[in-house]
């Protein structure tokens, strides 16, 4: 059964400084890798998609990586600003799961202090 | 473009009581998902369907049933409510037509249930 994990579950940043999140899956046989934005009590915003065969997907000031064999993506915001606080939650889509369901970290709260 | 479209996007319902949520994907897209995601949770997985036929089945509650109609709209019934079942219920829609590694699964804004 795919587990995903998102560390740090919160982290705190002064604006203009990089944020760093982590993802890890433990079923590496994954289609691919979504990384959303979620406003509180809000919506799943799509942030960034990356295939299996890709390493990294790049939008805007967003860069996600995808280390597959590790089971790790790591999304990378420059020059964070006080409207990128959110949570942030990856899903994966594993490659054995019948209907393209995605198994979701507990996402990753961040608060850009201006 | 269109999107996932939800309704309603807030209930308040009574212990017990029964609650309809309707979910109409992107036009085109023949796979329809439900999760659920409660205060403070990741969403969790509840059901999907292609082409009107149940593709998947998650942690859904006996208590909850939903289906997918011939215009690719899908409904999620929940009966004899409890006070759990107060979360934010998304629904997504995709396409399996095409290169399934490019499937992309797209989210509405929610539909937020409050159960008192």
């Amino acid at each position: 059964k795919q587990e995903v994990t998102q560390i740090p579950a919160a982290l705190s940043v002064p604006e203009g400084e990089n944020l760093v999140l982590n993802c890890s899956f433990t079923d590496s046989a994954i289609y691919n890798l979504q990384w959303f934005r979620q406003d509180p009590g809000k919506g799943l915003t799509s942030l960034l998609l990356i295939q299996s065969s890709q390493r990294e997907q790049t939008s805007g000031r967003l860069n996600a990586s995808l280390d597959k064999s590790s089971g790790r993506s790591t999304l990378y915001i420059a020059a964070s600003q006080p409207g990128d606080s959110a949570t942030y939650l990856c899903a994966v889509r594993s490659s054995d799961a019948a209907g393209n369901k995605l198994t979701f970290g507990g996402g990753t709260r961040v608060l850009v202090k201006p | 473009a269109a999107g996932v479209i939800q309704s309603p996007r807030h209930l308040i319902k009574e212990k017990r009581e029964t609650a309809t949520l309707k979910c109409y994907p992107i036009p085109r897209h023949d796979t329809v998902y439900w999760y659920q995601q409660g205060p403070g949770q990741d969403p969790q997985f509840l059901i999907s369907f292609y082409e009107k036929m149940q593709s998947d089945k998650g942690s859904i509650p006996d208590r909850f049933s939903a289906q997918q109609f011939s215009d690719y709209h899908s409904e999620l019934n929940m009966s004899s409510l409890e006070l759990g079942d107060s979360a934010l219920y998304f629904c997504a829609s995709s396409s399996a037509r095409g290169d399934s590694g490019a499937n992309v699964l797209t989210f509405g804004a929610g539909s937020r249930l409050t159960v008192l």
